[in-house]
C-alpha cells in the first residue's frame, strides 16, 4: 500500500541556517504530494503542495519539488526563522488509495535564536 | 470562528466508559475523517466519510465507531475507552477532488 517516509527529528538549527527535511513516498499511481505544519497546540495547516511530476510547490519561504524519479519530496526552505519551529508532515493522497491521505511520521524543528 | 469545530478540546476518562468526540464543519465539504496522532507515528486514519450515506473504516478502526449526522457533522465514539486509546484525536475535512485536508484543532482524550 501508500507509504510515507521522513527523516526523523528533532531537527535543530539556528536563526537562518538552511533547512532540508527528507520525503519518500511509495504509491501505486500519481498521487499528489503535501507538507502540513502544526505549531504548537494547532492542528495541521497546509504549507504546500504539487500535483504532478516536476512541479514545484512553495509558500512562505519553503519549497518542495515532486521528483517522481526518486519518489521524492523534500521540504526545503532557505533561512529558518524561530517562528518556523513546529512539526513539519509529508503526505500524500492517491487515487489508487481512494484519495484519502496518508501522512509520514513527522519531523520537529526546533530554531534557536 | 473556526471552519472545522472539535468538541470537547480535552477530555479525561477512565477506562470501560463510552467517549464522543464531535467534529461540525463549515466549509461546505462532503468530505470528513477522522485521524489519530501519536508521537512518532504521525496521523493515521480512523473513519471516513466521503457523503452522509457513506462510512468508510481507515486503517485502525478497531474500537471505534462513526456517525455522520449530516453533511457538516461527523462524530467518533470508543465505545470502552482504554489506555492505549489516549492520544490527540483530528477531524478533517476537503473538497471532492484529493486536495487540501481542513483540520480541526484537536481533541486531547486521556483514557486512566
Amino acid at each position: 500500500g501508500d507509504s510515507v517516509t521522513q527523516m526523523e527529528g528533532p531537527v535543530t538549527l539556528s536563526e537562518e541556517a538552511f533547512l532540508t527535511i527528507n520525503c519518500t513516498y511509495t504509491a501505486t499511481g500519481y498521487p499528489s504530494l503535501f507538507w502540513y505544519v502544526q505549531y504548537p497546540g494547532e492542528g495541521l495547516q497546509l504549507l504546500l503542495k504539487a500535483t504532478k511530476a516536476d512541479d514545484k510547490g512553495s509558500n512562505k519561504g519553503f519549497e518542495a519539488t515532486y521528483r517522481k524519479e526518486t519518489t521524492s519530496f523534500h521540504l526545503e526552505k532557505g533561512s529558518v526563522q524561530v517562528s518556523d519551529s513546529a512539526v513539519y508532515f509529508c503526505a500524500l493522497s492517491d487515487q489508487g488509495g481512494g484519495f484519502k491521505t496518508i501522512f509520514g511520521a513527522g519531523t520537529r524543528l526546533f530554531v534557536k535564536a | 470562528d473556526a471552519d472545522v469545530t472539535q468538541t470537547p478540546r480535552n477530555r479525561i476518562t477512565k477506562t470501560g466508559k463510552r467517549i464522543m468526540l464531535e467534529c461540525s464543519q463549515t466549509k461546505g465539504h462532503d468530505r470528513m475523517y477522522w485521524y489519530r496522532q501519536d508521537p512518532g507515528l504521525g496521523l493515521r486514519l480512523i473513519y471516513y466519510s466521503f457523503d452522509v450515506k457513506d462510512i468508510n473504516k481507515g486503517e485502525i478502526s478497531d474500537g471505534y465507531s462513526v456517525s455522520r449526522q449530516a453533511q457538516a457533522k461527523f462524530s467518533l465514539s470508543l465505545e470502552s475507552a482504554i489506555p492505549n486509546q489516549t492520544a490527540l484525536y483530528f477531524c478533517a475535512t476537503s473538497d471532492l477532488f484529493a486536495g487540501e485536508l481542513f483540520f480541526g484543532e484537536g481533541s486531547r482524550l486521556t483514557v486512566l
